[in-house]
């Protein structure tokens, strides 16, 4: 089955930088892959999602890229506000009907002002 | 805007007793699952449900069961609750679309400790 490999497990950035979170997933027939925010004590919250046959995905101050030849995607948030402040959860499914989305471990992103 | 209620925001149980956590989804979803989250772990896939009374074990099934009578709703089963079993459960829906397309809304969480 899916594996989701999900790094760094925290990233302390101050505000106004940057922040990367990267993911790796096993299973080559994954073709979606979301991204989660939460916020303490509220439910995960979907905030940007990638299929398989884009590359890149940009909303705002947030982007996602996937290799898939590398099996792996990653999450950019530019200009890091103290309300980005949150775990992030990166997840992969594959494209047959009947699965589930399998997640990364998370990522506690804290950003300080 | 899909809502997912779980019945529970808080609840303690006993060693032994068999608990119930409910999740009611009011969008006709098909797809419905259950994961735990806990620290450090992120969310572990424990059942998941793609038609009424239809069920299919996740990563870590062992010791719990799922019901799935009616399809706005799907229910945890502890059968005998043990304290490892404490943990933050989370419900999702989807709509259907195979294995693409949008993304889960999740319930609020039910926060269960076993004593």
């Amino acid at each position: 089955g899916e594996n989701v490999e999900q790094h760094p497990s925290t990233l302390s950035v101050q505000e106004g930088d940057s922040a990367v979170i990267k993911c790796t997933y096993s299973d080559s027939a994954s073709n979606y892959f979301p991204w989660y925010k939460q916020e303490l004590g509220k439910r995960p919250q979907l905030i940007i999602d990638i299929r398989s046959n884009v590359g890149e995905k940009k909303d705002q101050r947030i982007a996602v890229t996937l290799n898939k030849t590398a099996k792996h995607f990653s999450l950019h948030i530019t200009e890091t506000q103290p309300e980005d402040s949150a775990v992030y959860f990166c997840a992969a499914i594959p494209n047959q009907a009947g699965t589930a989305l399998i997640f990364g471990k998370g990522t506690t992103l804290s950003v300080s002002s | 805007d899909v809502k997912v209620t779980q019945s529970s925001r808080y609840l303690v149980k006993r060693t032994g007793e068999k608990v119930f956590l409910e999740c009611v989804q009011d969008m006709d979803h098909e797809n419905m699952f259950w994961y735990r989250q806990d620290p450090g772990l992120g969310l572990r896939l424990i059942y998941f449900s793609y038609d009424v009374k239809m069920k299919e074990k996740g990563d870590i099934p062992e010791g719990y069961s799922v019901s799935r009578e009616k399809k706005e709703r799907f229910s945890l089963i502890l059968e005998s609750a043990s304290t490892n079993q404490t943990s933050m459960y989370l419900c999702a829906s989807r709509a259907p679309g195979g294995g693409s397309g949008p993304g889960y809304t999740f319930g609020s969480g039910t926060r269960l400790t076993v004593v």
